[in-house]
């Protein structure tokens, strides 16, 4: 079983500020890293899977970044808007797993 | 295109109880999972499936059993309800496996064991 680390576990931002947040891993073992948001009430929806070290991935104002060697990926969000609230999960797929390991996702307030 | 469907959404169990979550995709995913989500943890595998006719545990398999008959369907069984079954439980499918191609999940099914 894989540790997947994410902080912060919360945090609450004004609209308009950009933040970021962690999802760390162990650096060996590694096969993708995904990203998924998770609305109140919604079923988690996939944001990016990355698989290459460096890799950046962008939708709209939102952007993930990943770093395999020292085990860690971040998310950032540009201008955080009311509709961005939700809890940020991370998961880990394993080299020859069909499981991926969640981790206890980082849940964004953000404030009007 | 409805994606992934989970019937029901939700249920009350008295403990010793059995019932099955259905699960259905309709976008010829071959890898389909269930996962179960409990306050403050990340979401944990139950059993996943490769393809029609087979199935695997995942983390926490332990009073559940699946099935995976057709490429559309994968129920889990609970035979024997405990109040430790207590949890949101999300059906999950993707195109490859291995972490390749994201997670589509369903809506979920929120079980009371009482």
């Amino acid at each position: 079983i894989l540790n997947v680390e994410q902080s912060p576990q919360s945090l609450h931002v004004q609209e308009g500020d950009s933040t970021n947040f962690t999802c760390s891993f162990p650096s060996s073992n590694f096969y993708a890293l995904h990203w998924y948001r998770w609305e109140t009430a919604k079923s988690p929806e996939a944001l990016f899977v990355m698989t290459l070290n460096g890799d950046e991935k962008k939708k709209g104002r939102i952007s993930a970044t990943l770093n395999t060697k020292e085990g860690y990926s971040y998310l950032y969000i540009k201008g955080s808007q009311p509709e961005d609230s939700a809890t940020y999960l991370c998961a880990l797929g394993g080299a020859g797993s069909y499981q991926l390991t969640f981790g206890k996702g980082t849940k964004l307030s953000v404030i009007p | 295109n409805a994606g992934v469907t989970q019937t029901p959404k939700f249920r009350i169990l008295k403990i010793g109880q059995s019932m099955t979550l259905q699960c259905t995709q309709d976008m010829n995913h071959n890898y389909m999972y269930w996962y179960r989500q409990d306050p403050g943890m990340g979401l944990k595998l139950i059993y996943y499936s490769v393809g029609a006719g087979i199935t695997d545990k995942g983390e926490v398999p332990n009073g559940y059993n699946v099935s995976r008959s057709t490429t559309e369907d994968f129920p889990l069984r609970l035979e024997l309800a405990a109040p430790s079954q207590t949890s949101v439980y999300f059906c999950a499918s993707s195109w490859v496996g291995e972490g390749n191609s994201p997670l589509h999940f369903g809506n979920g099914t929120r079980l009371t064991v009482t």
